[in-house]
């Protein structure tokens, strides 16, 4: 079946650092990834889409500058947050589609910034 | 390897009768669980969660049933509205894991008026 491979899945870094986290779909093509942020109550936000060459459209209140996404390929996306601060520190999640209902989901990856 | 699984991709039910969603996980260290249900272009939202300690979660139209011997849990929703219509994710944390999600594939749920 369909796998999608996140990494890192824990990262801690300092304070003003960039961290990059890749979203590789590894048996399949995947013409739109996502990105979620894990928040208190455990729903996910939707940050942004990412479709394979061109921009990702970023969910209102995201800032774009910071949270750089790249598409370069139908099978790989990234995710970096640039000067990360301790509230970035969360649980990011990316998933992929393969048609109107098949999402699968990436193990995700805990950033911790200190 | 999948270690949380959503065998059905699809579920059609009629209104007013009960869906159930059916989720089996092979991680013996998955210790809470999760439901959320997804509109289209918009997050994951959470429903309802249970715990390893427990075997049964209620919270009113929704029932969240583990039975830990077979690693396999479902959601209940009875009565089924039309509202309910979305795709459904089973979710697991294991202890240590600082609450990392392990998701499903999801089901997508239809509820005809």
């Amino acid at each position: 079946g369909a796998v999608v491979s996140q990494h890192p899945s824990r990262v801690i870094c300092k304070s003003g650092t960039s961290v990059k986290i890749e979203c590789r779909s590894l048996d399949f093509q995947a013409t739109t990834m996502f990105w979620y942020r894990q928040f208190p109550k455990k729903s996910l936000m939707l940050m942004a889409t990412s479709n394979e060459g061109s921009k990702a459209t970023y969910e209102q209140g995201v800032e774009k500058d910071k949270f750089l996404i790249n598409h370069a390929s139908l099978t790989l996306s990234t995710l970096t947050v640039t000067s990360a601060h301790p509230e970035d520190s969360s649980f990011y999640i990316c998933s992929a589609t393969q048609g109107p209902h098949g999402y699968t989901f990436g193990s995700g990856t805990r950033l911790t910034v200190v | 390897d999948q270690q949380v699984k959503q065998n059905s991709p699809s579920l059609s039910v009629q209104e007013g009768r009960i869906s159930i969603l059916n989720c089996d996980y092979t991680n013996s260290m998955f210790d809470y669980f999760l439901w959320y249900k997804k509109y289209p272009a918009e997050g994951p939202t959470f429903l309802i969660s249970i715990s390893s300690i427990k075997d049964k979660n209620e919270d009113g139209r929704f029932t969240v049933f583990l039975n830990k011997s077979a690693k396999h849990l479902s959601l209940h929703i009875v009565p089924s509205q039309p509202g309910d219509s979305a795709v459904y994710f089973c979710a697991a944390s294991a202890k240590g894991s600082q609450g990392n999600l392990i998701f499903g594939k999801g089901t997508k749920l239809s509820v005809k008026p």
